[in-house]
């Protein structure tokens, strides 16, 4: 089994839905959560990153981490077509920066 | 955001030869680096630490003979990819934290190797 596991997808929706990206994981001591955007053939850019559990918003995204379920979730309102790319989830434990990086979700919005 | 830079994008070698990648943090210094190894549709694999000043980390299963890793100065690491052989064909990326936040880490562009 997988440290972190994430759907690879694709996942197809149409401009302004609403789109919901998950990643579960099995290690309880992973403390720094973190989603990451890829665009084809370059390196990941950080969009959200949230300390335990709780939720945290910045713009059109929302990240929530639901510790006891080891649960993850990125959220994007009203996406867009410019929103099509890789998307990653990364988890640390602490303060060594080693990142445990999902299968990463591919995403495509259609005009 | 922070910026971190990798030179060259890409780099066509012939089996056997070595080939180096530069990894620079552009506007903060980073006393620790990451390259992590990329396939295909794949996720990124975290090859080893670079520690500026000592000795790099590697995880398990990679060969430090093979990846060279040195960290010469706050903003600079290089990977030097030993006698290549066309499986080490990929995409490296390095990232660089940021001081005092180390989950935050900013990446740089990806370097895609081929070996013929």
């Amino acid at each position: 089994q997988k440290e972190v596991e994430q759907d690879p997808g694709p996942l197809s929706v149409p401009e302004g839905a609403i789109v919901s990206l998950n990643c579960t994981y099995s290690n309880s001591a992973f403390q720094y959560f973190m989603w990451y955007r890829q665009y084809s053939r370059k390196g990941p850019e950080l969009l959200m990153y949230t300390y335990s559990s709780g939720n945290k918003e910045d713009g059109r995204f929302t990240a929530q981490v639901d510790k006891s379920s080891k649960y993850i979730s990125l959220f994007i309102r009203d996406s867009q077509p410019s929103d099509s790319a890789t998307y990653l989830c990364a988890m640390s434990t602490g303060n060594t920066g080693k990142l445990i990086f999902g299968q990463g979700t591919t995403l495509q919005v259609k005009p | 955001g922070a910026v971190v830079s990798q030179h060259p994008s890409r780099v066509i070698c012939k089996s056997g030869t070595s080939v180096k990648i530069e990894c620079r943090s552009l506007d903060f210094q980073a006393t620790t680096m990451f390259w992590y190894r990329q396939f295909p549709k794949q996720s990124l694999m975290l090859m080893a630490t670079s520690n500026e000043g000592s000795k790099a980390t590697y995880e398990q299963g990679v060969e430090k003979d093979k990846f060279l890793i040195n960290h010469a100065s706050l903003t600079l690491s290089t990977l030097t990819v030993t006698s290549a052989h066309p499986e080490d064909s990929s995409f490296y990326i390095c990232s660089a934290p940021v001081r005092d936040f180390p989950y935050e880490q900013y990446f740089g562009p990806g370097t895609r190797l081929t070996v013929t």
